[in-house]
């Protein structure tokens, strides 16, 4: 069965502290590997697309790793912003796209 | 939200009542898509378009359908027949091709009592 799993669930951090979230999936064929996020009440916005041959890709504060042999994908930032707090949703491409749950990131001052 | 628009933002409808969401957009995209997000679910296709006059159905379309009149819209129509209907709907289209990003709308609260 095609599925993404995010972890964790929700995180909490400081305003300029860094984190990192994680994206396992078990989708196959695989196409691309997107991030996105979405503000409350908000459509998602899209952060990155991997495809396949590409381990890293930036966007501003943003990065993310995709590891295509474990089939998992991470998302960092850097230098966190209240700006930041938001859900991080990992989608596979497959014939379609497969969208994880989230990962509901708060950040404090 | 890009050039997404989708009205309106918060929906009341009593049960039994069939409703329309609208979706417009001026990307010049031949597909569209609407999706469906419940609290602690990944968003679920409801139903897609690549061409004018033409859509599928997505994973959840029972209760739902869909028109293609014209390419910048796309409205949904949330019928009785739809069992669980209160949800946060969104509108997103693109371009054909692999690799495609999907631009989404800025969403449409439905409660349905």
């Amino acid at each position: 069965k095609n599925q993404v799993e995010q972890s964790p669930q929700s995180l909490i951090i400081l305003e300029g502290k860094n984190c990192t979230l994680q994206c396992n999936y078990t989708v196959s064929p695989f196409s691309n590997l997107r991030w996105y996020k979405q503000d409350t009440g908000r459509g998602p916005v899209s952060l990155t697309i991997m495809t396949f041959s590409e381990n890293t890709k930036s966007n501003g504060r943003y990065t993310a790793t995709l590891d295509a042999d474990t089939k998992q994908s991470s998302l960092h930032i850097t230098a966190s912003q209240l700006s930041d707090s938001a859900s991080y949703i990992c989608v596979v491409d497959t014939d379609k796209l497969i969208f994880g749950t989230g990962t509901r990131l708060q950040v404090f001052p | 939200d890009g050039g997404i628009t989708q009205s309106p933002k918060y929906l009341f409808r009593k049960e039994g009542q069939n409703v329309t969401l609208s979706c417009e957009q001026n990307l010049n995209h031949d597909a569209m898509y609407w999706y469906r997000q419940d609290p602690g679910q990944g968003l679920r296709l409801i139903y897609y378009s690549q061409i004018v006059n033409d859509f599928q159905k997505g994973d959840i379309a029972e209760g739902y359908s869909v028109s293609r009149e014209k390419k910048e819209s796309f409205p949904l129509t949330v019928t009785s027949a739809q069992k669980n209907p209160t949800a946060f709907y969104l509108c997103a289209s693109s371009t054909l091709g692999t690799s495609y990003e999907q631009y989404f709308g800025p969403g449409t609260r439905l409660t349905v009592t």
